[in-house]
């Protein structure tokens, strides 16, 4: 079965602090693309990251990173330095069946809040 | 380059009503998504366009239909509102949905309240 868990339902930091968010995956797929999206309180999902199954290199874009570990059907999301701007929903997405289906499947979503 | 616009941004009805939500997606873009994010639900497709054809929905009533123009643009129609339908609907589109790599660009939502 096609499966996100974000088992991290609500963190707090403080700002400044480093704040990782934690992805696992199930999928038949044996290629498959993963993603990363942030819900502000706006509501309007941003897309923050798209990344293949056959590339596991860690991938960096100013303060956040990207762990993704295949062995272990992990994609973890960390911020450095949070800033209070980050606070938000964020979702750890996968396609279903690989396209196939047309949908993305998202996880239940982390609420990260940076308190200043 | 304008992003997926969604109207409207919300939307009040009464049960037993019919809400209709439109979507435009970026320009270029055939593929055209339905999610309904209800308070505790998550994130829940609904509907799937491409090139004006419905191509997947998801696990919801029949009640929940759409449509998509030859432009592009989409229409979500909720009919027999019930109060369970109160949530964020959001519409995203793409290019290119094959083998998974979507690049799904999401609109702002439509915040639909059943009273």
């Amino acid at each position: 079965a096609q499966k996100v868990t974000q088992a991290q339902t609500e963190i707090s930091v403080v700002e400044k602090e480093d704040v990782t968010l934690d992805c696992v995956y199930e999928t038949r797929d044996t290629t498959y693309y993963l993603f990363w999206y942030k819900q502000p309180p706006s509501g309007e999902l941003v897309f923050l990251i798209r990344r293949n199954s056959f590339d596991e290199q860690n991938e960096i874009s100013g303060r956040y990173s990207w762990n993704f570990q295949k062995s272990t059907s992990s994609f973890n999301f960390t911020i450095t330095a949070s800033q209070v701007v980050d606070s938000a929903v964020y979702f750890c997405a996968l396609p279903n069946y690989g396209g196939s289906q047309g949908n993305l499947i998202f996880g239940k979503g982390t609420k990260l809040s940076v308190k200043p | 380059e304008a992003g997926v616009t969604q109207s409207p941004t919300h939307l009040i009805k009464t049960r037993g009503q019919q809400a209709t939500l439109r979507c435009s997606p970026i320009s270029g873009h055939t593929s055209v998504y339905w999610y309904q994010q209800a308070l505790g639900l998550g994130l829940q497709f609904l509907l799937w366009y491409d090139e004006g054809e419905e191509r997947n929905r998801g696990n919801f009533p029949p009640r929940f239909s759409g449509r998509q123009f030859p432009n592009y643009s989409s229409e979500l129609n909720v009919n027999a509102l019930e109060l369970e339908d109160s949530a964020l609907y959001l519409c995203a589109s793409s290019l290119d949905w094959d083998r998974g790599n979507y690049g799904y660009t999401f609109g702002s939502g439509t915040r639909l309240t059943v009273v």
